[in-house]
This record gives C-alpha cells, sequence and structure tokens, in this order.
C-alpha cells in the first residue's frame, strides 16, 4: 500500500472517446505529477502541481487536460488521444520543501490503450 | 544529450552474485540523486537516496562520483527478489526528477 491510489488500472479507449484518470493521495503532500512511462523510454514528467497550483507543464499536448481540485486529488482528463498515447501513466506525490531530498511517491499506474 | 543514462542490461546473474549499476547525468549541478526499484508491471518504489559520502542499507550500496557525474549501486549476495529494473534519478537545477530508462537485473536461481 503506497498511500496514492489510482483508477482504473487499465482503460482501453477510441481515439474519440473522453475519459479521465483518477489519483488520490493519503500521505499529507504537498506536491502532485503525472508521469507517462513508455515501453524503452525513461519516464516522462508531464505535470506538476505544488499546492494545488500548477507549476509545470512539459509541453504536453492539450488532449491532456490536468486538473488539481485539492492537494489530495489529481485528475487527468483525456480527449481526441492517438495510438501513439498508449503508455502507462503514473501518478506521483511528494512533499516540498527548502530541502533537496524530495522522494517520490506512486501510485500503481493506469494502463492505457489507444485503439 | 540525455539528463540521465544507464545501461538497460539486462543483467543475468546468479545468485549470491554480486553485480554492480552505474548511471551518468549530464547536469553538473544536480543536487539530489536517488535509486528506485520497479518490478514488473508495478509502480516505482524508492530504493535509496545517494549521499555524497556513499551510504548503504543492507545488501546494497550506492556511491556518487560528483568528478565523474555518475552514480553507482551495488548489490552483493544477489536474491531472486532482487529482480526487477533499477532506475536512476536525478534532480536537477530546475528541481525536476530526471529519471533513466532503467537496468533490468534478472536473478537465476
Amino acid at each position: 500500500e503506497t498511500g496514492v491510489t489510482q483508477t482504473p488500472r487499465h482503460l482501453v479507449m477510441g481515439m474519440t472517446n473522453k475519459k479521465s484518470l483518477k489519483c488520490e493521495q493519503h500521505l499529507g503532500h504537498n506536491a502532485m505529477y503525472w508521469y507517462k512511462q513508455s515501453a524503452k523510454k525513461p519516464l516522462e514528467l508531464m505535470f506538476v502541481y505544488n499546492f494545488k497550483e500548477q507549476t509545470e507543464n512539459n509541453s504536453v499536448p492539450s488532449r491532456f487536460s490536468p486538473e488539481c481540485p485539492n492537494s489530495s486529488h489529481l485528475f487527468l482528463h483525456l480527449h481526441t488521444l492517438q495510438p501513439e498515447d498508449s503508455a502507462l501513466y503514473l501518478c506521483a506525490s511528494s512533499h516540498k520543501d527548502r530541502g533537496s531530498n524530495e522522494k517520490l511517491f506512486f501510485g500503481s499506474g493506469t494502463q492505457l490503450s489507444v485503439l | 544529450r540525455k539528463e540521465v543514462e544507464q545501461d538497460p542490461g539486462p543483467f543475468n546473474v546468479p545468485e549470491g552474485a554480486t553485480v554492480a549499476f552505474n548511471c551518468t547525468y549530464s547536469n553538473s549541478a544536480s543536487q539530489s540523486f536517488f535509486w528506485y526499484r520497479q518490478d514488473c508491471r508495478k509502480e516505482p518504489k524508492l530504493l535509496m537516496s545517494v549521499y555524497s559520502s556513499g551510504n548503504e542499507d543492507g545488501r546494497f550500496t550506492a556511491q556518487l562520483n560528483r568528478a565523474s557525474q555518475y552514480i553507482s549501486l551495488l548489490i552483493r549476495d544477489s536474491k531472486l527478489s532482487d529482480s526487477a529494473t533499477y532506475l536512476c534519478v536525478v534532480k536537477g537545477g530546475a528541481n525536476n526528477l530526471f529519471f533513466g530508462t532503467g537496468t533490468r537485473l534478472t536473478v537465476i536461481p
């Protein structure tokens, strides 16, 4: 049990569908992240939220839309995705402070397949 | 140039062997370093932080060489349960974490 829960675990969607990924952290952390993990590639940071404010958007296409209603919940809204968007989407949280020893706690991920 | 580079492996070693992985990073201003472990079809989990003076946790030893910009992970007396992908993670100057592609280890009975 990592303290970060993601739903759904698996998702198959067509290119015209709209779906949302959900993440919830129970660790009292103040930062949340979305990462994308594709085969044979390093984890790619997509979005970062600090205290509910988006601080990073790493040139992610607009078909991915994040939402962070509070410091415990994070969503990733998906629409008109492409087959190359098929990947494992990982949510993570951390406690950001002035120190540099920041540790990420990941959820189990959503394995997304776009047909 | 990639921020973090790792040999993807796979490393296949017998039980009880000692195995070492290296990871190089490109940004000399990087401040924090970590090793994460990821089992097949699971999420990454923090294995250990890497300190300037080197650190040890049981059979695992991590070292940092700032001059050559690499970190290493040494696993002694390998167990079957050590089979996983080991991710090198570096915190860059912009406070972002950069992941390597991971090194896959298989410990063979």
